[in-house]
C-alpha cells in the first residue's frame, strides 16, 4: 500500500513568488527522517532537504523550509522567492512499513512537476 | 570523492538476456539501495542491503538479484530481461546503523536508463 502521497501531480509558480508542495505519509516509526528530493531533467536525483522527526523545529535551507506536522503526518516543502532553476520534479520519501528485515526502508510519492513561469 | 557512480549510463537489451548493472560508492556507507523509476510512479525499491553479506528485498525485486561483497560495490543483476523492466535505474547509499529504524539522506548515482526489446 502506497504510504506516501503526493496529491499534487503539477504545480506552477511565478518567478519570485512562493510554493508550496504538499506530502503526507504513514509510519508507526517514533523516529525517523523525512526527505525532499529534487529531480530535474539532468534526472539526477539531489536532497533538498532533510527533517528530523523528533525534531520540533521545521528544517529550513536558505530558500527551502518545511512545513512539519507530525500529528498528521504532513510534511509539505515551501519554496520561496522561485527561480527559473527551480523547475524540477520533486518527491517526497518517508519510511516504508515496518518489516524483520535488516534494516529499514524508504517509500517516495509519485513526484510533483513544478513549473516556474518568468 | 566520486561519491555513487553507476554503469553502464544506457543499455538495450533483447528479451532473455541478461546483464549486471554496476553501481559504487567511495563514502564508506553501509547501506545501499537500488531502486526503478518509470514514468508516473516515483522510485520503487528493489533490494538493499545494510552491510557486505546482507542483502534483503524491496518493494519490487522479481527478476532481480544483488549480492554485496564488499562495502563499495553493490551490482543489480537482471537474470533474464523482460520488456516490464525498461526502466531508470538508480543505486543510492547512505550512513546507517545496522537494525536502525530509520533511513538517512540517500545520495544517489547518476542512473542508467535501460531498455528492453
Amino acid at each position: 500500500a502506497q504510504t506516501v502521497t503526493q496529491s499534487q501531480p503539477e504545480m506552477s509558480v511565478q518567478e519570485a513568488e512562493t510554493v508550496t508542495l504538499s506530502c503526507t505519509y504513514d509510519t508507526s516509526e517514533s523516529d525517523y527522517y523525512l526527505f525532499w528530493y529534487k529531480q530535474p531533467p539532468s534526472r539526477q536525483m539531489i536532497l533538498v532537504i532533510r527533517q528530523e522527526a523528533y525534531k520540533q523545529q521545521n528544517a529550513t535551507e536558505n530558500r527551502f523550509s518545511v512545513n512539519f506536522q507530525k500529528a498528521a503526518k504532513s510534511f509539505s516543502l515551501k519554496i520561496s522567492d522561485s527561480q527559473l532553476g527551480d523547475a524540477a520534479m520533486y518527491f517526497c520519501a518517508s519510511p516504508s512499513p515496518p518489516l524483520e528485515t535488516s534494516g529499514s526502508r524508504l517509500t517516495f510519492g509519485e513526484g510533483t512537476q513544478l513549473t516556474v513561469n518568468p | 570523492n566520486a561519491g555513487v557512480t553507476q554503469t553502464p549510463k544506457f543499455q538495450v537489451l533483447k528479451t532473455g538476456q541478461s546483464m549486471t548493472l554496476q553501481c559504487a560508492q567511495d563514502m564508506n556507507h553501509e547501506y545501499m539501495s537500488w531502486y526503478r523509476q518509470d514514468p508516473g510512479m516515483g522510485l520503487r525499491l528493489i533490494h538493499y542491503s545494510v552491510g557486505a553479506g546482507i542483502t534483503d528485498q524491496g518493494e519490487v525485486p522479481n527478476g532481480y538479484n544483488v549480492s554485496r561483497s564488499t562495502t563499495e560495490d553493490f551490482p543489480l543483476r537482471l537474470l533474464s530481461a523482460a520488456p516490464s523492466q525498461t526502466s531508470v535505474y538508480f543505486c543510492a547509499s547512505s550512513y546507517s546503523i545496522r537494525w536502525a529504524r530509520w533511513v538517512d539522506t540517500q545520495y544517489f548515482g547518476p542512473g542508467t536508463r535501460l531498455t528492453v526489446l
